[in-house]
């Protein structure tokens, strides 16, 4: 119950597109969604987050789209740039702390 | 903008041997964290930490496993005696905390090699 689950595990987009990541996750009491972005020999770095009051949130590029009944969060990559090859991981924690369960994680390249 | 600090970016050391990996976390912060992440791997949550004890642990992180903010800015992990499934990187985080949004600041990782 206190998994996350991601999908796809890569994902391959051509500049310009739309790069798509799904999460879902079964535990009800989760209530803070964070995507983190992760470059090669760095640190997972917090990209975007929403919580479970607002069904969709924007920043610049990047979307996140959340689904309370269904238990799934995705993140839109508008515009996607060579840039944002990177992993991306979702997760997940509850309001009691800071314990993130994450994702698996989508190698995502994109190419120019 | 603030960063969390991790020493060393890089040990390899044989197994059995103790590891101890520093951190110096954001210094506003009060809580503090250890994850690991297996090559290839997702994120791993080892443990949580705050008013200077363990909030939470997870499974993997058993006894061999220690941490301690021995001076008020440092935070470490100590392995006491490593095993070869112990190579991971090992990143470091820390928050301001609370309740709401709980932004974790992550560390660039040190890398663990156990031979």
């Amino acid at each position: 119950q206190q998994q996350v689950k991601q999908s796809p595990q890569s994902l391959i987009v051509q500049k310009g597109g739309i790069s798509i990541i799904n999460c879902a996750y079964e535990n009800t009491a989760f209530d803070y969604f964070p995507w983190y972005q992760q470059f090669p020999g760095k640190g997972p770095a917090l990209l975007i987050a929403i919580r479970p009051d607002v069904s969709e949130k924007k920043e610049g590029r990047f979307t996140i789209s959340f689904n309370k009944s269904a238990k799934q969060f995705s993140l839109h990559i508008m515009d996607s740039q060579p840039g944002d090859s990177a992993t991306y991981f979702c997760a997940a924690s509850n309001n009691q702390g800071g314990k993130l369960i994450f994702g698996q994680g989508t190698e995502l390249s994109v190419k120019p | 903008e603030p960063e969390v600090t991790q020493t060393p970016s890089h040990q390899v050391t044989q197994m059995g041997q103790e590891v101890i990996l520093r951190c110096v976390p954001i210094s506003n912060h009060l809580y503090f964290y250890w994850y690991r992440q297996i090559l290839g791997q997702k994120v791993e949550f080892l443990v949580s930490f705050y008013n200077n004890e363990i909030s939470e642990k997870s499974e993997i992180f058993d006894d061999q496993f220690s941490v301690e903010r021995p001076d008020g800015s440092n935070f470490t992990l100590k392995i006491r005696s490593t095993k070869l499934e112990d190579s991971a990187m090992y990143f470091c985080a820390s928050s301001t905390g609370g309740f709401g949004a709980n932004v974790l600041t992550f560390g660039a990782g040190s890398r663990l090699t156990v031979l």
